[in-house]
């Protein structure tokens, strides 16, 4: 079965700081996508950053990049320069199967202090 | 702007009363999904569509139906609304590329 697992409930970073969030995965599939999201409070979900399992390079986007260890299963996103409009929860997700269905991690929850 | 409309944004309804909640796109893609969010669980797949009238089940599917006789709406009904299906309530839409586009979310409370 399909599996995202985020262990950190909640995380703090200073401004201007570079935080990492993790992600692991379980998947038999060797076809999948890994996502990661990032909802504000005020409840909107934001795509961010996609890596696809044949992806020979790491994602970035901007201030964000995915360090995808295939082997070790993880997806962990790395936030550099943090803002305080960083502060929000971040979701991992992971993309298998025919219906190109997401399943999500828990979350973290993430707060950036000046 | 994934043109992903979803209606109402807020409801209370009573236990044992029939909701439905509406999603609408714009993009005329293909799949389409539904999904609630509830805390310590983050997003659970309800159910989703690949096409019009052909929809499948997702991991939390129970007491949840779902219809798309348009490409463009995808309606999830509440048969019969208990307080465990209090949530937020996300629809998204799979986009040309990879990623999915959500909704701004419906706030549903079963009282």
């Amino acid at each position: 079965a399909q599996k995202i697992t985020q262990t950190q409930p909640g995380m703090f970073v200073q401004e201007k700081e570079a935080v990492t969030l993790d992600c692991t995965y379980d998947t038999s599939d060797p076809s999948y996508g890994l996502f990661w999201y990032k909802q504000p409070s005020s409840g909107e979900m934001i795509f961010l950053i996609y890596q696809g399992s044949y992806d020979q390079q790491n994602a970035t986007e901007g201030r964000y990049s995915l360090n995808f260890q295939k082997a070790r299963k993880s997806a962990n996103l790395v936030i550099s320069a943090s803002q305080l409009g960083d502060s929000a929860m971040y979701f991992c997700a992971m993309r298998w199967g025919g219906g190109n269905k997401l399943t999500f991690g828990t979350g973290t929850q993430l707060k950036v202090e000046l | 702007d994934a043109g992903i409309t979803q209606s109402p944004r807020h409801k209370v309804t009573e236990t044992g009363t029939p909701v439905t909640l509406r999603c609408h796109q714009t993009e005329n893609h293909r799949y389409m999904y539904w999904y609630r969010q509830d805390p310590g669980h983050g997003l659970r797949l309800i159910h989703y569509s690949y096409g019009v009238k052909d929809t499948d089940k997702g991991e939390v599917s129970d007491g949840y139906s779902v219809s798309r006789s348009k490409t463009e709406d995808f309606l999830l009904t509440l048969e019969s609304a208990t307080s465990s299906q209090t949530s937020v309530y996300f629809c998204a839409i799979k986009g040309n590329r990879t990623e999915a586009f959500f909704g701004q979310g419906t706030r549903l409370t079963v009282v």
